[in-house]
């Protein structure tokens, strides 16, 4: 198993530039999720998914966009980058939704420099 | 709104010097309270869940107990290889989302 893999690893930007942040999990878990870490602020959610065709907003969403097509993937856009959103972002998976306990599988971490 | 709060931001410690990291928490109603280790350059790695006050979970040298305001993540005689940022979340009731606190970096010395 791969668990949730990440690419790119590190991306290096420009203001105004747009990319996508790629995320792909091989454990058929229909929660997703986008946090980006930063020093002094912890994790801080961005935004996460329930189920293909469904995602929502977390504590920061503004400047990302995302979308659900499959179960297995959860891009994250950045539409316009600004130095502000310079950051490590990581994806996470769950096994278990609704009213049960959310135990999170995290990738390994997407850096993203804005320049 | 769901806060936790994660003391002391580090800790340094000497090679089986045991101690304790703090996690106090307000949350609506708690669904779960979750354990990380974080690895310098790497994703948060699963320690435990606590579901309800009086709950304890053990792992090697750690040690996860459960409050209605905080947990407490007890190390027992660590080695180097405990060094890492420990992370605390909680996950209300009726949500899917997790918040998380900030971390405490936590160094052993050998």
């Amino acid at each position: 198993n791969a668990g949730v893999t990440q690419t790119p690893k590190f991306q290096v930007l420009k203001t105004g530039q747009s990319m996508t942040l790629q995320c792909a999990q091989d454990m058929n878990h229909e929660y997703m999720s986008w946090y980006r870490q930063d020093p002094g602020m912890g994790l801080r959610l961005i935004h996460y998914s329930v189920g293909a065709g469904i995602t929502d907003q977390g504590e920061v969403p503004n400047g990302y966009n995302v979308s659900r097509s499959t179960t297995e993937d959860f891009p994250l856009r950045l539409l316009s980058a600004a130095p502000s959103q310079t950051s490590v972002y990581f994806c996470a998976s769950s096994y278990s939704i609704g009213a049960g306990a959310n135990v999170l599988t995290f990738g390994a971490g997407s850096r993203l420099t804005v320049l | 709104e769901d806060q936790v709060t994660q003391s002391p931001e580090a800790l340094r410690l000497q090679e089986g010097e045991s101690s304790s990291l703090n996690c106090s928490y307000t949350v609506s109603g708690l669904r779960g309270l979750f354990w990380y280790r974080q690895d310098p350059g790497k994703g948060p790695e699963f320690l435990f869940t606590l579901y309800s006050a009086g709950e304890e979970k053990e792992k090697e040298r750690l040690k996860a107990t459960l409050t209605k305001k905080e947990s407490f993540l007890h190390i027992t005689a660590p080695k180097p290889e405990d060094s890492a940022t420990y992370l605390c979340a909680v996950q209300a009731v009726g949500y899917s989302t997790l918040t998380f606190g900030k971390g405490t970096m936590l160094l052993v010395s050998p």
